[in-house]
């Protein structure tokens, strides 16, 4: 069965640090690694990874993905309060054509000012 | 483009009841995932639906069903209810992206089971 491990589980920063959030995986047929940041509402699209190495940004998000050890790391400079959230991780495998994500239980960041 | 509606937005039944969520995709995407947000459980696959068919299903009891209808809106049912199933129920549509899927998340629908 496929397996998503994020840590920590949760974390208290104060304004301006930088986090690294972690996301471990096993997964047949992988795909793509996801992921997704969740205030009190539904999960919104971050970042999709689906090459080892290649490192996506967005602003002061960035994430990188290692195929080889199967894990994912997710970081955040200048943390603000705003990245207050859950962050969750969540792989796409299958087999043959069907669609399925699996989600870890997700990483709750509080950033203090 | 308008993003994925659910309705109800919220929702109070007694145990025994039953329930149906639905769901409408964003125009053009033809996938629609249905998931269940606990606390303890985080978010759970239930099932996948793509042009009418069933294509995955999570391991959840015969009491959770869906089914799509042909302009790709989607229903959930949840029969003979539990206070387990007390949640928030989300449905994610999705379009092919090159090998995978890119996939974006309705409200929800939190249900409360009594």
């Amino acid at each position: 069965e496929d397996k998503v491990v994020q840590s920590p589980l949760s974390l208290v920063v104060h304004e301006g640090d930088t986090v690294t959030l972690n996301c471990s995986y096993e997964v047949t047929n992988f795909r793509s690694l996801l992921w997704y940041k969740q205030e009190k509402k539904a999960p919104t699209f971050l970042f999709m990874l689906t090459s080892s190495g290649i490192e996506k940004k967005s602003g002061r998000l960035s994430s990188i993905l290692d195929k080889k050890e199967l894990f994912s790391i997710l970081n955040i400079t200048a943390t603000q309060t705003g990245d207050s959230a859950v962050y969750l991780c969540a792989v796409e495998g299958s087999g043959g054509s069907n669609y399925k994500l699996t989600f870890g239980k997700g990483t709750l960041l509080t950033v203090n000012p | 483009k308008a993003g994925v509606t659910q309705t109800p937005r919220y929702l109070i039944k007694t145990r025994g009841q039953q329930v149906t969520l639905s769901c409408s995709p964003i125009s053009g995407h033809r996938s629609v995932s249905w998931y269940q947000q606990t606390p303890g459980q985080g978010l759970q696959f239930l099932f996948e639906y793509f042009s009418e068919t069933q294509r995955n299903k999570g391991n959840f009891p015969g009491r959770f069903s869906g089914r799509q209808f042909s302009n790709s809106r989607s229903e959930m049912n949840v029969s003979t209810l539990e206070l387990g199933d007390s949640a928030l129920y989300l449905c994610a549509s999705g379009i092919l992206a090159g090998p995978t899927y890119e996939q974006y998340f309705g409200p929800g629908t939190r249900l409360t089971v009594t």
